[in-house]
């Protein structure tokens, strides 16, 4: 069966500081992961996703299956990130399961 | 461009009354997802369409969940008869289609059944 588990409920972290939100997956087969982001009264909206390999607001995420694992990175924290962080991991026959999220803290 | 559209935004009823909520995806994506979020969890997937058809209803509790999209674009989730724990916020989502498109989010309707 698919999971993802997302360890931390809460983080905090100062501004400018170095933030790893972590993600990890069960999948037998080749995953397609993702990281959907949540802003204070806002919709939740797609923030990168492995297979593009890119950064996004200074995010990056390597998909690492020998761990299993896809964390979410970005070397100095800005007071806007401060959001709730969902993984996501679709399958192939294209059914989607997330995290239970992670809610980001930056402190100014 | 509005984005998808959900309502109502928030709905109060009584346990084992019906409710509808409605979803108007982006035009031109075929794919739609309705998913129920419970506080403190993330989304879960309760029924995928590609255009009119249900390719993914596993999730969907069937003895009171029923879910329409008639003419393949906007869809319809219903619950009938309401109970406590069917209290959550109901997240509709819509793509292009495809393999692991990218999903657009609507703004969810809080649902609380007393």
């Amino acid at each position: 069966a698919q999971r993802v588990t997302q360890p931390e409920k809460l983080l905090s972290v100062f501004k400018g500081a170095p933030v790893e939100l972590k993600c990890n997956y069960s999948y037998s087969g080749s995953p397609e992961l993702f990281w959907y982001v949540q802003y204070s009264r806002q919709r939740l909206q797609l923030l990168l996703r492995h297979i593009s390999r890119e950064s996004i607001k200074g995010f990056t995420a390597d998909l690492n299956k020998g761990e299993t694992s896809f964390h979410l990175k970005k070397p100095f924290a800005q007071e806007e990130d401060s959001a709730m962080y969902y993984c996501a991991l679709s399958n192939t026959g294209n059914q989607f399961y997330f995290g239970t999220g992670t809610s980001l803290t930056v402190i100014p | 461009e509005a984005g998808v559209v959900q309502s109502p935004r928030y709905k109060i009823i009584e346990k084992k009354q019906p409710v509808a909520f409605w979803c108007n995806p982006i035009s031109g994506h075929n794919t739609l997802y309705w998913y129920r979020q419970n506080l403190g969890q993330g989304p879960e997937l309760l029924i995928r369409y590609e255009n009119e058809e249900a390719v993914d209803d596993s999730q969907l509790p069937k003895d009171r969940f029923s879910a329409e999209r008639l003419k393949g674009v906007d869809s319809t989730l219903k619950i009938q008869p309401a109970e406590l724990g069917d209290s959550a916020v109901y997240l509709c989502a819509s793509s292009l289609g495809g393999d692991a498109e990218t999903q657009y989010f609507g703004p969810g309707t809080r649902l609380l059944v007393l």
